[in-house]
């Protein structure tokens, strides 16, 4: 039971560049969330999942878009970088039912560097 | 709106003494609250969460937290530091089941001397 798997771990994009993280769970978890952390600020809502087809844009969507391949899989795509969106990006998962109020389980993270 | 606030962004402890990380909240409607806990290069853990039933809430690693809705406030505790217990700590807010309205603080990075 791996829980909330990230991939890739580190990656550097050059500004204009795209990419994907991905991200999976094996908790048969409904729900699924995007978060970015910057210094001296907490975790900010990219996007989330709340249900298997469904997606939808949390505090701070523009630059990316996400794709909720499955139950497992929920995914983030940046289509043209910019070094504004240098950050750790983490990914989690919730039982569902009670939304925000359910425990979330977070993956280890992406260290992404834009230049 | 709801908001939340951690008092202090570092906190230096002695090695089995008492912690206390601060936190207040603003929230219109009844909350629950969350605290995280963040070791370096790794995902957040949850510590503890508040749902609206006992007013003290006891979670892992010996750390607990009391809601005191009289003086909006969720500070965590634990008697005696540990070594280990050295990382970033996030108390969260949320008044409603939508993703949208689940609102972090903004870090307490707790350090343990020898």
């Amino acid at each position: 039971n791996a829980g909330v798997t990230q991939t890739p771990k580190f990656q550097v994009l050059k500004t204009g560049q795209s990419m994907t993280l991905q991200c999976a769970q094996d908790m048969n978890h409904n729900s699924m969330y995007w978060y970015r952390q910057d210094p001296g600020m907490g975790l900010r809502l990219i996007y989330y999942s709340a249900s298997e087809g469904t997606t939808d844009k949390g505090e701070v969507p523009n630059g990316y878009n996400v794709s909720r391949l499955n139950k497992r899989e929920f995914s983030l795509r940046l289509e043209s970088a910019a070094p504004s969106q240098t950050s750790v990006y983490f990914c989690a998962s919730s039982e569902a039912g009670q939304g925000a109020r359910d425990t979330q389980y977070f993956g280890p993270g992406t260290r992404l560097t834009v230049l | 709106a709801q908001s939340v606030t951690q008092l202090d962004s570092h906190v230096s402890v002695s090695e089995g003494t008492p912690v206390l990380l601060r936190c207040n909240y603003s929230s219109s409607y009844s909350p629950s609250l969350f605290w995280y806990v963040q070791h370096p290069n790794k995902g957040l853990q949850l510590l503890l969460k508040y749902t609206s039933a006992a007013t003290l809430v006891k979670g892992i690693n010996g750390f607990e937290a009391e809601f005191k809705k009289s003086e909006t406030s969720f500070h965590l505790t634990k008697p005696s530091a540990h070594m280990s217990d050295a990382a970033e700590y996030f108390c969260v807010v949320t008044h409603s089941g939508s993703a949208r309205q689940l609102t972090f603080g903004s870090g307490t990075q707790l350090t343990v001397l020898p």
